[in-house]
């Protein structure tokens, strides 16, 4: 399974937005494509799923997209308690799954 | 309220296996696909394995193929290395929507000499 790239790092203001791109001939093929959040020291949690998805409870100013071989997260009126790591992860050929290596989001 | 509940943190030598067990609060694990991921210290999340509601179908990264295997209820790593130092998380997916909603809290297996 080839390999997602995501920006190390990405920072913003509050009230700012901003966007993490992940890329990859995966997410290109695909349609479950999603998006973790991490805290430190705690487990994931998914923001956004299939492509642009946002499950029941996760904030409106998270959003996702995509276009050919880019998948985007795009997180809106930037909140301090968004400084976290962003993970994508895309569905591979023969049923496996793959992860982008992470984007540490800083709230300014 | 739902939740996985995993082992306990476990020490193991190189070349020992390990168990994680993985069990279900709250909801029929039955209804909903398992994987496992694994973070090592500092570093991103690395997806492992995928098993089905029934156990009948499961697939591993290549990279584990021969090295794990996972049930319905577990995760065994065999011939550990010190690269095998990791938080080893299980997830659920609602079947076929590749959403991992409900994640373990995480089992930290140190491999030491």
């Amino acid at each position: 399974q080839s390999a997602l790239t995501q920006p190390a790092s990405v920072s913003g203001s509050p009230g700012q937005s901003i966007t993490i791109s992940c890329t990859g001939t995966d997410v290109g093929r695909s349609d479950h494509v999603s998006w973790y959040q991490q805290h430190p020291g705690k487990a994931p949690q998914v923001v956004i799923f299939g492509v642009s998805k946002r499950p029941s409870g996760v904030s409106d100013r998270f959003s996702g997209s995509k276009s050919a071989k880019t998948a985007s997260l795009t997180i809106s009126g930037l909140h301090l308690e968004d400084e976290a790591d962003y993970y994508c992860c895309a569905l591979a050929p023969g049923s496996v799954y793959v992860f982008g290596g992470g984007t540490k989001v800083t709230v300014l | 309220q739902a939740q996985l509940v995993q082992s306990g943190a476990e020490v193991k030598k190189p070349g020992a296996s390990v168990r994680i067990s993985c069990t279900a609060s709250g909801y029929t694990l039955t209804s909903f696909y398992t994987h496992w991921v694994r973070q090592a210290p500092g570093q991103g999340l690395e997806w492992m394995a995928i098993i089905d509601s029934t156990g009948g179908w499961s697939t591993y990264t290549q990279k584990f193929q021969g090295r794990v295997t996972v049930t319905t209820d577990y995760l065994d790593v065999n011939s550990l290395t010190f690269e095998d130092t990791a938080l080893y998380f299980c997830a659920r997916e609602a079947p076929g929507t590749g959403n991992l909603d409900l994640w373990g809290p995480g089992t930290l297996v140190t491999v030491s000499s």
